[in-house]
């Protein structure tokens, strides 16, 4: 059972926007930031929101990040073929102690 | 510019341990936690802890607590992570991170450990 849950899965057509949601509790996206990371096809994964709402250097602002109690947001507008991936939030887990991901949502750009 | 290098693939048998080391080059070392991730095959980013590179402070996951050590070597500007007792379910994709949570990531390449009798 998943700390921090999210779709399988979420896709859209190229220009359209996307949304994938994180849920958490109060032990984590509750107290803590929210951070997510795009793993393309092979690759490493790469920070794209930090601090729940901040853009590291060099990731384009199509990408926003938005935390709400105990759930948090992916936006991706103006969806690009490229952007066809692997996300994952993550957030602190004050009663684990410990850094926790969520299973991941996979992005189809149709 | 930034570089991050892993060791190679290791193939492990059961019961053994095994050292992954990621070297660092391009920033200052001491300057990021250097984080330690996992990856098994098909399956979801794992953390598994982090060394503060500047005092060698670590903190390991509950789960990996009694068979994980990191260290580094800040001459070297180089960290390891060493797992002990490898079983099958230890097969997976081991990256290092540092900077994990921003505003910078620089990321290893990710070296492939492989437990099989």
């Amino acid at each position: 059972q998943s700390v921090l849950t999210q779709p399988p899965s979420a896709s859209g057509t190229p220009g359209q926007t996307v949304d994938i949601s994180c849920s958490g509790s109060s032990s984590n996206i509750g107290v803590n930031y929210v951070f997510w990371y795009q793993q393309l096809p092979g690759a490493a994964p790469k920070l794209l929101i930090y601090k729940s709402d901040q853009r590291p250097s060099g990731v384009p602002d199509r990408f926003s990040g938005s935390k709400s109690a105990t759930s948090a947001s992916l936006a991706i507008r103006g969806l690009r073929s490229e952007d066809e991936a692997d996300y994952y939030c993550a957030a602190w887990d004050d009663r684990l102690s410990g850094y926790v991901f969520g299973p991941g949502t996979r992005v189809t750009v149709l | 510019q930034v570089q991050v290098v892993q060791s190679a693939t290791e193939v492990k048998k059961p019961g053994a341990s095994v050292r992954v080391s990621c070297k660092t080059s391009g920033y200052s070392f001491t300057s990021y936690a250097l984080h330690w991730v996992r990856q098994a095959p098909g399956q979801r980013l794992e953390w598994m802890g982090w060394i503060n590179t500047g005092n060698g402070n670590t903190k390991y996951s509950q789960k990996f607590q009694d068979r994980v050590t990191m260290s580094r070597d800040t001459s070297a500007t180089t960290g390891y992570m060493d797992l002990s007792s490898l079983t099958s379910e230890d097969t997976a994709v081991y990256y290092c991170a540092s900077g994990l949570t921003g505003p910078v990531d620089y990321w290893g390449q990710g070296t492939l450990v492989i437990v099989s009798s």
